[in-house]
């Protein structure tokens, strides 16, 4: 069955770059979504088609999908931006498939 | 506007029936996919299912097929999860959401779920 796999934890200082990653089986075939998940809040989705930015999200945001991997990266990570972060691919009228989320630490 | 407003928290035993609610306040419900999504204590996101409310259309992700039902009613814009028999390990939050260009981008506010003898 197709699988997600996310690293458990990333850390990073604040000011620099966070980048983490989603690998699947042809992933770049198919729509990758972001989501941040802070303790007691409702998950936010923070990229979706690949690459685009909802409404009011900053644009230190950013994401990719090619081949095999998926990137969300996070430039200037500021101490907010700690969470849980999700991945998430879709097929046309499917289930949308999340990783297994990757606790970011500032 | 999508405002998904969910039903609030239940305690279950074991071996009871649940269903749970998620109403969409605006005009819009029946023109987009609903996906129910658990997170289970200290665990992921799961995505339980999509539902196409304008004709039903149902879609599970195999682990939870047979194992819940997910249901809309177009006239009262409401979603609904739902479960014959509970076990301890539904114990979980289940939050419900609008798919929108290919993704989970409006989300109720979540139904903590308890299950316990």
């Amino acid at each position: 069955s197709f699988e997600l796999i996310q690293p458990p934890s990333v850390t990073v200082s604040p000011g620099q770059t966070a980048t983490i990653t989603c690998s699947g089986d042809k992933l770049g075939d198919k729509y990758v979504s972001w989501y941040q998940h802070k303790p007691g809040r409702t998950p936010m989705v923070v990229i979706y088609q690949d690459d685009k930015w909802p409404s009011g999200i900053p644009d230190r945001f950013s994401g990719s999908n090619s081949g095999n991997t998926a990137t969300l990266t996070i430039s200037g990570t500021q101490s907010l931006d700690e969470a849980d972060y999700y991945c998430q691919a879709w097929d046309v009228n499917t289930p949308g498939i999340f990783g297994g989320g990757t606790k970011l630490t500032v | 506007e999508v405002q998904l407003e969910q039903s609030g928290a239940e305690v279950k035993k074991p071996g009871e029936s649940l269903k749970i609610s998620c109403k969409d306040s605006g005009d819009t419900f029946g023109t987009y996919w609903i996906g129910w999504v658990r997170q289970v204590p200290g665990k992921g996101l799961e995505c339980m299912g999509i539902i196409y409310p304008g004709d039903s259309d149902t879609r599970y992700t195999p682990s939870f097929q047979g194992q819940v039902t997910i249901s809309a009613d177009k006239s009262t814009g409401t979603a609904y999860l739902q479960w014959n028999r509970l076990k301890a390990s539904d114990t979980g939050i289940y939050y419900c959401a609008r798919r929108f260009n290919s993704a989970f981008d409006n989300w109720g506010q979540g139904t903590l779920v308890t299950v316990s003898s």
